[in-house]
């Protein structure tokens, strides 16, 4: 049951570019969208999030972009940083659902060679 | 900055024991959840727990697994008998805001991984 699908599993970029980084989901009902980053050996660790009613939220070097219609979801980083080289997970959620579980995809490891 | 604990971070143990996990929350947090994350796939969720009770559970979260809030600060998850497929990192989060406050956000800990020989 892939209801949230990160179909590229490895993304290399040079440091100073721009890291793209994609999702789609298929279940509508969600409405609230997440990115957490993952180091080896620890926990994921929230990035940015965005809420079904906007297309766009900006935290820095980091901008989540979601097209609803298309059923997708985006996180760019720019510029790329070595630090940044992590797994990324994309997650969503039915926010007025109260039990609030995540639904996770399946990575994507992000490799920003200096 | 507050943090989710988890203890251990490391246990192996053979098929058919019995494994406790353990996860310090947040304290002002009042959701609470486990995943597991087998090696080389997805974050998976396996179960929700508020006010004291479950939530939601996965099909995983079979007749194997219990969670327990012991006391304020603890949170437990319990597989009665390992098998072998249970190997994984395990995850436990914690969550402050109801879903009303418009954010959804899951603090994680550092996880254990489990081992089963």
């Amino acid at each position: 049951d892939q209801q949230v699908k990160q179909n590229s599993p490895s993304l290399s970029v040079q440091e100073g570019r721009i890291s793209i980084l994609n999702c789609d989901y298929t279940n509508s009902m969600f409405d609230y969208f997440l990115w957490y980053k993952k180091y080896p050996a620890e926990g994921p660790t929230f990035l940015i999030s965005i809420s079904s009613i906007k297309d766009k939220n900006e935290d820095g070097r980091f901008t989540v972009f979601l097209n609803k219609s298309a059923k997708h979801l985006s996180l760019h980083i720019v510029p790329s940083q070595p630090g940044d080289s992590a797994v990324y997970f994309c997650a969503a959620s039915r926010l007025y659902n109260q039990g609030g579980k995540l639904i996770f995809g399946q990575g994507t490891e992000l490799s920003v060679k200096p | 900055e507050p943090e989710v604990t988890q203890t251990p971070s490391h246990q192996v143990t053979q098929m058919g024991q019995e494994v406790i996990l353990r996860c310090v929350p947040i304290s002002n947090h009042l959701y609470f959840y486990w995943y597991r994350q087998i090696l080389g796939q997805k974050v998976e969720f396996l179960v929700s727990f508020y006010n004291n009770e479950i939530s939601e559970k996965s099909e995983i979260f079979d007749d194997q697994f219990s969670v327990e809030r012991p006391d304020g600060s603890n949170f437990t998850l319990k597989i009665r008998s390992t098998k072998l497929e249970d190997s994984a990192m395990y995850f436990c989060a914690s969550r402050l805001t109801t879903a009303f406050s418009g954010a959804n956000v899951l603090t994680f800990g550092a996880g254990s991984r489990l081992t089963v020989l």
